[in-house]
């Protein structure tokens, strides 16, 4: 069956450490894959998305990797601040080609970052 | 510049009645799709409406339908209400072809 993975329900870290998180999927060939923020209550709000062509992409302390592979997309926030906290969701888009905003979401990871 | 909005906040409907979310898209959007969220979980693709008209479709049945107007902005109509149904509804606006999504803070529709 087709599968997208985020492999942490939760991640806890101290301030000022590198998160990572991970995004997996099985049998799709995403042309995209995007990542968003969302906290308690609130819609989504997007933060980067990589193509399948592009290795790597950064803003600002964000980092995200896309591996089409090994299907794996890793999630970087460097320096990280109490401010970070949320729940981080994975979507892969494009995968009947082209960017068609049907995006399919894994699950999230809830990311807490203690002072 | 006023983001995606989303009325009403919350609701609370009986199981068998029929519900209708509204949602205005970002200003100069003109795409807008509808997602399903129940709690601890991700998104789920409902439909996405352009130019009127239903464009794409999630796995969703007949229940649950939409509507775009000349000003873009779109419904939600969900008819035979079951408790399952409970979940945040979630509006986004984009650009055709554009991958990044503007999404709305959601309705949360409770069926008891």
């Amino acid at each position: 069956s087709q599968k997208i993975e985020q492999n942490s329900e939760a991640l806890n870290i101290q301030e000022g450490k590198t998160a990572t998180l991970t995004c997996n999927y099985t049998n799709y060939s995403p042309a995209y894959l995007q990542w968003y923020r969302q906290d308690p209550g609130r819609g989504p709000v997007f933060l980067l998305l990589i193509r399948e062509n592009e290795k790597e992409k950064r803003k600002e302390r964000l980092k995200v990797t896309f591996d089409t592979t090994l299907k794996q997309s890793l999630f970087h926030i460097t320096a990280s601040q109490p401010a970070d906290s949320a729940t981080y969701l994975c979507a892969l888009d494009g995968i009947y080609g082209g960017s068609q905003g049907n995006l399919i979401f894994g699950k999230g990871t809830k990311l807490s970052v203690k002072p | 510049d006023a983001g995606v909005t989303q009325s009403p906040t919350h609701l609370i409907k009986t199981r068998g009645q029929q519900v209708t979310l509204r949602c205005s898209p970002k200003s100069g959007h003109d795409t807008v799709s509808w997602y399903q969220q129940a709690l601890g979980q991700g998104p789920q693709f409902i439909f996405q409406y352009y130019e009127e008209e239903e464009r794409q479709r999630g796995n969703f049945p007949d229940r649950f339908s939409g509507h775009q107007f000349p000003n873009y902005s779109s419904e939600l109509n969900v008819n035979a209400l079951l408790l399952g149904d409970s979940a945040l509804y979630l509006c986004a606006s984009s650009l055709p072809g554009s991958g990044e999504q503007y999404f709305g803070p959601g309705t949360r529709l409770t069926v008891t």
